[in-house]
C-alpha cells in the first residue's frame, strides 16, 4: 500500500524560496502510470492544484505559479520535492503531495490517491 | 478554463439523504472525482469516474452525472459523514488541467 509523508519548514519568511519534500514508501516513483503532485489548500479555502512530476520525469505546472514553482524527484531515494519562490503570505496554507492515477480509456482522466497528511507552512517574518 | 460551482454548504438530519451537486461546463465528456476531506484531514477520494466507489467507501455513497451537473449522493447520513466534500476533473485541452470544485461543507444537523 502506497504512502506519502511531506516533510520541510513549517514557517519560511517572505521572499523566501518553501522547499519541501515527500516521501514514497510502498512504490517507487519512476514506475506506473502516475502524476506525483502538489496540491495545496490555504486556511478556511479550497483546494488548489500546484503541479505534477510524472513517472518519465516529465513536470507540468499551474500557470499561476509557473514562474515561482519547481518540482524535481529523487527515484533513489522515492522522493519528489516542491520549491516555491519569492513567497508572500498568500502562500500560506497546508501543502500536500499526492499520486494522480492517469486512466486513458474511456476518457483521458486524472484522480488523486493517496495523498499526504499534508503539512502547515505560514509565511511570516 | 474549466471552472466548477458547489454550493458552499448542504444540511441534512441523520439518516436522510444528502445530496451535493458539481456543475462546469463540458464536464459531461470527463471524469468526474469526490474527495471528502474531514476537519484536519487530508482529502480521500471517495467517487472516481464519476460513480465508482473508492475501496472501503460504503455503498451509502453514490456518484451520478447528468449534462454538465455531477452529483454525489449520501444515504443514510450519519454524524460522521459531516466533512468538506469536493470534486475534481482533469482537463487535458487547457493549461490548467486539474480543476477543484470550491468544495461543499456538508453540515448533519
Amino acid at each position: 500500500q502506497v504512502q506519502l509523508q511531506e516533510s520541510g519548514p513549517g514557517l519560511v519568511k517572505p521572499s523566501q524560496t518553501l522547499s519541501l519534500t515527500c516521501t514514497v514508501s510502498g512504490g517507487s516513483i519512476s514506475s506506473g502510470d502516475y502524476y506525483w503532485s502538489w496540491i495545496r489548500q490555504p486556511p478556511g479555502k479550497g483546494l488548489e492544484w500546484i503541479g505534477y512530476i510524472s513517472y518519465s520525469g516529465h513536470t507540468y505546472y499551474n500557470p499561476s505559479l509557473k514562474s515561482r514553482v519547481t518540482i524535481s524527484g529523487d527515484t533513489s531515494r522515492k522522493q519528489f520535492s516542491l520549491k516555491l519562490s519569492s513567497v508572500t503570505a498568500a502562500d500560506t496554507a497546508v501543502y500536500y503531495c499526492a499520486r494522480g492515477l492517469i486512466v486513458a480509456v474511456p476518457a483521458p482522466m486524472v484522480w488523486f490517491d493517496p495523498w499526504g497528511q499534508g503539512t502547515l507552512v505560514t509565511v511570516s517574518s | 478554463s474549466n471552472v466548477l460551482t458547489q454550493p458552499p454548504s448542504v444540511s441534512v438530519a441523520p439518516g436522510k439523504t444528502a445530496t451535493i451537486t458539481c456543475g462546469g461546463n463540458n464536464i459531461g465528456s470527463k471524469g468526474v472525482h469526490w474527495y471528502q476531506q474531514r476537519p484536519g484531514q487530508a482529502p480521500v477520494v471517495v467517487i472516481y469516474y464519476d460513480s465508482d466507489r473508492s475501496s472501503g467507501i460504503p455503498e451509502r455513497f453514490a456518484g451520478s452525472k447528468s449534462g454538465n451537473t455531477a452529483t454525489l449522493t449520501i444515504s443514510r447520513v450519519e454524524a460522521g459523514d459531516e466533512a468538506d466534500y469536493h470534486c475534481q476533473v482533469w482537463d487535458a485541452s487547457v493549461d490548467h488541467p486539474v480543476v477543484f470544485g470550491g468544495g461543499t461543507k456538508l453540515i448533519v444537523l
